[in-house]
């Protein structure tokens, strides 16, 4: 399998456009999670999925953040408008399941500049 | 709620001296335990974890942790650290009644020099 795929892997575009970032999870896992990683803040999740259900949204930080999975091999997370301070990589993992002591598989992030 | 605590931000340390990377949790029901590391411009990824069974659990690249339940810790530890061991270093934990999902400490910048 070739892991958790991100894409793009750089991003830069100035203030107040539209970002879209995408990520293929591992095939046949049913749970997927959407990460921001600082230096400020440390590692947040942003939202999760289990079974292409959004169960919990609570760490995004505002309206201007978005996320999507519409099918079991596909999810966005879309920032309108962007803003300098979210700046940062974006990691996408995906699990098994939920719970079990099943661990998480991390893709290898999009690092986000908005200037 | 449950939480995870690293309580060094950054261990610098020099080649082939042991190091210990602590990490404590709060939770009073069973728990998942794990350990990511994360290298530079990378993600992370897992290094190791306790589920049930042995205290002691390892890693191939010569890691080990012990949950101490009594402590609520599961503390890194390596004998001899390389050049190469150069990276952040994760604590997290799954609650078994808490829908499961891992909870992440603030990490550790763990700095080996020659």
């Amino acid at each position: 399998d070739a892991g958790v795929i991100q894409s793009p892997r750089h991003e830069v575009t100035e203030m107040g456009q539209e970002v879209t970032l995408r990520c293929k999870p591992i095939s046949g896992h049913n749970s997927l999670f959407w990460y921001r990683q600082t230096m400020m803040r440390g590692l947040e999740l942003l939202i999760y999925f289990n079974n292409n259900v959004p169960i919990d949204d609570s760490g995004m930080p505002e309206d201007r953040f978005s996320a999507k999975m519409p099918n079991a091999s596909f999810s966005t997370l879309k920032i309108q408008p962007s803003e300098p301070r979210d700046s940062a990589v974006y990691f996408c993992a995906s699990s098994l399941a939920l719970g079990q002591g099943y661990g998480y598989t991390f893709g290898s992030g999009t690092r986000l500049t908005v200037v | 709620a449950q939480s995870v605590t690293q309580l060094d931000s950054q261990v610098p340390v020099f080649e082939e001296a042991p190091v210990e990377l602590r990490c404590n949790y709060s939770s009073s029901v069973s728990v998942y335990l794990f350990w990511y590391v994360q290298y530079p411009n990378q993600g992370l990824q897992l290094l190791l974890k306790y589920l049930s069974g042995s205290t002691l659990v390892e890693s191939i690249n010569g890691f080990e942790a012990e949950f101490n339940k009594s402590q609520t810790s599961f503390h890194l530890r390596k004998p001899s650290v390389h050049i190469s061991d150069t990276a952040e270093y994760f604590c997290a934990v799954s609650v078994n009644n808490q829908g499961g999902k891992l909870i992440f400490g603030q990490g550790t910048e763990l700095s080996v020099k020659p």
